[in-house]
């Protein structure tokens, strides 16, 4: 079936440094990929997301970027800081599941002071 | 103020007994689902609805059942068939397709006795 792969589990950056955190879809048609932050006892929450008719999108400090030859995306975050800390989930359209969207197992990030 | 809603925050369930969580949105969104979110483990699907009085399974839908009869509600049951209950449920909304973002309530956390 279709599968979202995602690494690292866990991430833990100096603050002010950068953090990236990467996935790998199985299904060449997905177009659509959307990035979850997910705070401490709350829901997930979207945070930036790109469709397959660009490479890169970009918002203040988090950018994401998309190789559809290879099924790669990554999420990029910029001068992190404290706030940045969550659990980052990647997700990608899904066509032969019941899912809509496939979600990644999801990033713990990590700021440290 | 618009959102998504879900209650309670934290239900406890007996052997054998079945539990409803509520979730509902002023959003004014057509589709509503269900996840189920495991500790390391991203979130996993268990029913839909695209519309009024219509729902589909999802990839884990054995031991739950779903009612919408309404639109802003979509109340989740999970059934003493369900074996292994104890997780965090989410409820989400979008808009009709699957490129529309879904935004999430703040999650009932299920333990049981």
């Amino acid at each position: 079936g279709e599968n979202v792969e995602q690494h690292p589990s866990t991430l833990s950056v100096q603050e002010g440094d950068s953090a990236v955190i990467k996935c790998t879809y199985s299904d060449s048609a997905s177009n659509y990929f959307p990035w979850y932050k997910q705070e401490l006892g709350k829901g997930p929450q979207l945070i930036i997301d790109i469709r397959s008719n660009v490479g890169e999108k970009k918002d203040q400090r988090i950018a994401v970027t998309l190789n559809k030859t290879a099924k790669h995306f990554s999420l990029h975050i910029t001068e992190t800081q404290p706030e940045d800390s969550a659990v980052y989930f990647c997700a990608a359209e899904g066509y032969s599941s019941a899912s809509k969207i496939i979600f990644g197992s999801g990033t713990r990030l990590s700021i440290r002071p | 103020d618009g959102g998504i809603t879900q209650s309670p925050k934290y239900l406890f369930r007996k052997e054998g007994q079945n539990v409803t969580l509520s979730c509902e949105q002023n959003l004014n969104h057509d589709a509503m689902y269900w996840y189920r979110q495991d500790p390391g483990q991203g979130l996993r699907l268990i029913y839909y609805s695209q519309i009024v009085n219509d729902f589909q399974k999802g990839d884990i839908a054995e031991g739950y059942s779903v009612s919408r009869e309404k639109k802003e509600s979509f109340p989740l049951t999970v059934t003493s068939a369900q074996k292994n209950p104890t997780a965090f449920y989410l409820c989400a909304s979008s808009g009709q397709g699957v490129q529309e973002t879904q935004y999430f309530g703040p999650g009932t956390r299920l333990l049981v006795l």
